[in-house]
């Protein structure tokens, strides 16, 4: 066990709809991720959020956004949902905002997403 | 922009052999480089990590050597275990806080 918590686990909607997916980093860690992991693209680093402001962004779409809250947990949201957008969805936390020795990540179980 | 490189898979061996998964990368600065590993069904767990040249980051029976000069951070195990089926992922940390991962290469490990 992580320490890292996502919800929910899995969430079927239809195209069109917005989806929120939720993440609790480990106790302590100041520092949230988000990734999308599918068959065909891998695991792309979506954006992250440091002390409940952006750090850095990777490949996240418009239709995408998160925030991180006073409480350290962030969300993850979804609209305008189309078929590719269909993968498992993780969070990771860690300690420190940068590189280094302190920016190893712990990764939640996921939330797998399917889009019909 | 920063890339890393792995060895394609799948990988498949015999329990005991000798592993080799190979990842080089490209990153301004002096990034952390880390293996992750995802058993089926599973988030990504740290295997290792090395901060700096020339650090060797073991755990777990794996190790890899941070080779600033070749840009490459080898994973290496003397002697596979079934229990070592899975994904594994090389990645970077820089300093500008973007981290980068990877495409993954399976390991299946026959008794």
């Amino acid at each position: 066990d992580s320490g890292v918590t996502q919800t929910p686990k899995h969430l079927i909607t239809a195209t069109g709809q917005r989806v929120t997916l939720r993440c609790s980093p480990r106790s302590g860690d100041l520092s949230v991720y988000w990734y999308q992991q599918s068959l065909d693209q891998g695991l792309q680093f979506l954006i992250q959020y440091y002390n409940g402001e952006e750090r850095a962004k990777g490949n996240i779409l418009e239709r995408f956004s998160a925030q991180q809250f006073p409480d350290l947990h962030s969300e993850l949201n979804l609209s305008s949902l189309e078929l590719g957008d269909s993968a498992l969805y993780f969070c990771a936390s860690s300690v420190a905002p940068t590189g280094g020795q302190y920016n190893e990540q712990f990764f939640g179980p996921g939330t797998r997403l399917t889009v019909l | 922009g920063d890339s890393v490189t792995q060895m394609e898979g799948p990988v498949t061996l015999s329990e005991e052999a000798f592993l080799t998964i190979n990842c080089t990368y490209t990153a301004t600065g002096y990034p952390s480089l880390f293996w992750y590993v995802q058993y089926p069904g599973e988030g990504l767990q740290l295997l290792l990590k090395a901060t700096k040249a020339d650090d060797k980051g073991s755990n777990k029976g794996f190790e890899a050597t941070y080779r600033k000069e070749t840009t490459s951070f080898h994973l290496e195990k003397g002697s596979v275990q079934v229990s070592d089926s899975a994904v594994y992922f090389c990645a970077l940390s820089t300093n500008a806080g973007k981290s980068t991962f990877g495409d993954g290469t399976t390991l299946t490990v026959k008794p």
